[in-house]
Parts: structure tokens; sequence; C-alpha cells
């Protein structure tokens, strides 16, 4: 049982370079999301979809596009690196709960980036 | 916007002794969830409360949700080595569509 899988696990760029990181989830969760982890300041939401085409922005969006064209899949791509995305992000999935649509999140082991 | 804030941002106890750690939000929360982080790990889920005034238990930790549903906190009783980690909590953002906005996370240390 996979659950949500994330790659790279680690991945270094140069400012100004693109890259995506994939997100798979095979739990047919409705509900995908991304986070970014930086020391003190906790898990800030970045981008999150409540359905395949479905997609919207989070708390800090600006820098990252996601699609979400299949419910197992919610690649985030980074379209010109900065020092500033340098973090650990995390992909999240859950299955909408019937009162709160608040499920329990399942993440996948993240993913590092250096931007240099 | 909705804000969750935590506290405190770390905590070093002995131990055996206890920790909590508190929540609150700018906005009355539907439910709120606990999630552990261990060192170099992914966030697990604790637990979620949903009642006003909810109390739930697992072994040595105790969960709460307010009576005004806009704040809660996490308590251990007689911590131990293997409790170390970042404990966040986590409520829903606004619009109903499924997203949890997080708190900054209390980061427990625990000396042998």
């Amino acid at each position: 049982n996979a659950g949500v899988t994330q790659t790279p696990k680690f991945q270094v760029l140069k400012t100004g370079q693109s890259m995506t990181l994939q997100c798979a989830q095979d739990m047919n969760h409705e509900y995908m999301s991304w986070y970014r982890q930086d020391p003190g300041m906790g898990l800030r939401l970045i981008h999150y979809s409540v359905g395949a085409g479905i997609t919207d922005q989070g708390e800090v969006p600006n820098g990252y596009n996601v699609s979400r064209s299949t419910t197992e899949d919610f690649p985030l791509r980074l379209l010109s690196a900065a020092p500033s995305q340098t973090s650990v992000y995390f992909c999240a999935s859950s299955r909408r709960s019937g009162t709160a649509n608040t499920g329990e999140l399942f993440f996948g082991e993240g993913s590092r980036l250096t931007v240099l | 916007g909705q804000q969750v804030m935590q506290i405190p941002q770390y905590q070093h106890v002995q131990e055996g002794e206890d920790f909590t750690t508190y929540c609150n939000s700018s906005t009355t929360l539907s439910n709120i969830q606990w999630y552990k982080q261990r060192p170099g790990g992914h966030p697990v889920f604790l637990i979620q409360l949903v009642k006003s005034g909810e109390v739930k238990k697992q072994k040595r930790l105790t969960f709460q949700f307010g009576e005004a549903k806009k704040n809660s906190s996490l308590h251990i009783t007689a911590t131990q080595t293997t409790d170390v980690g970042t404990y966040f909590c986590a409520g829903p953002g606004s619009g109903n569509t499924g997203k949890l906005i997080f708190g900054q996370g209390t980061t427990l240390q625990v000396k042998p």
C-alpha cells in the first residue's frame, strides 16, 4: 500500500531553473494539496485541489503552478526557481469528510529542495 | 485572513515531566486536527476533534477542544523520549473546500 508518493526526495537547482515535483496517491482521494515547511513557519499551503480538473491557491502560491488532470496525480511546478523557494515540500491527500469536508491528511515523505 | 497560532514554539522537558501545547484560531472552527512529525519525517495524523468542549485521550495524550471552538490543547503526561517531535494543530480553511491551515507547530525535546 503505497499511499502518497513524492519524487524526487532531494533536488538542487540553480536560480532560474524550472522543475516539477511529482505527487501520486493510490487511495482514490478527492482532495490533494501541497505544503512547504520552513523553520519556525510551520506548514504553509501552496495550492490545493478538490478533484480532477479543479485547483485553487493556498496561502503562498506565488512562483508555483499546479494541475490535476487525474485523481491520482498532483504535480507542483516551479517556473523559475529562486533561493526563497529553498524548503521542504510535502504533498498530502484526503478523502472528503461528510460534515466538515476536512478529512485526515495523508502526507508523502517530503521533497527537500535547495535553490542556489 | 484566517490564522492558527500555536505556543510555545519550543519546549524542552526532562523525561517524565508533563508537556502542553496550545492552539488558537482567529475564527471559529468546525473541527480541529492534530499531527505529529518526528525529526526528519512527515506529519502523521493523531486525532480530530469536532464537538465543543470535547476531550479525547490516547494513552498519555489528552486533546481538548474549547467551548467556543476557537482553541485547543494537547497535553502529554509523563513524557518519554519517543514523544520527541513537532506537534501541529490544523483547522479548516474558509470556504468549506477541505483545505487545512496549520499552526506553526511546537517542537518537543525530551532529555532522558
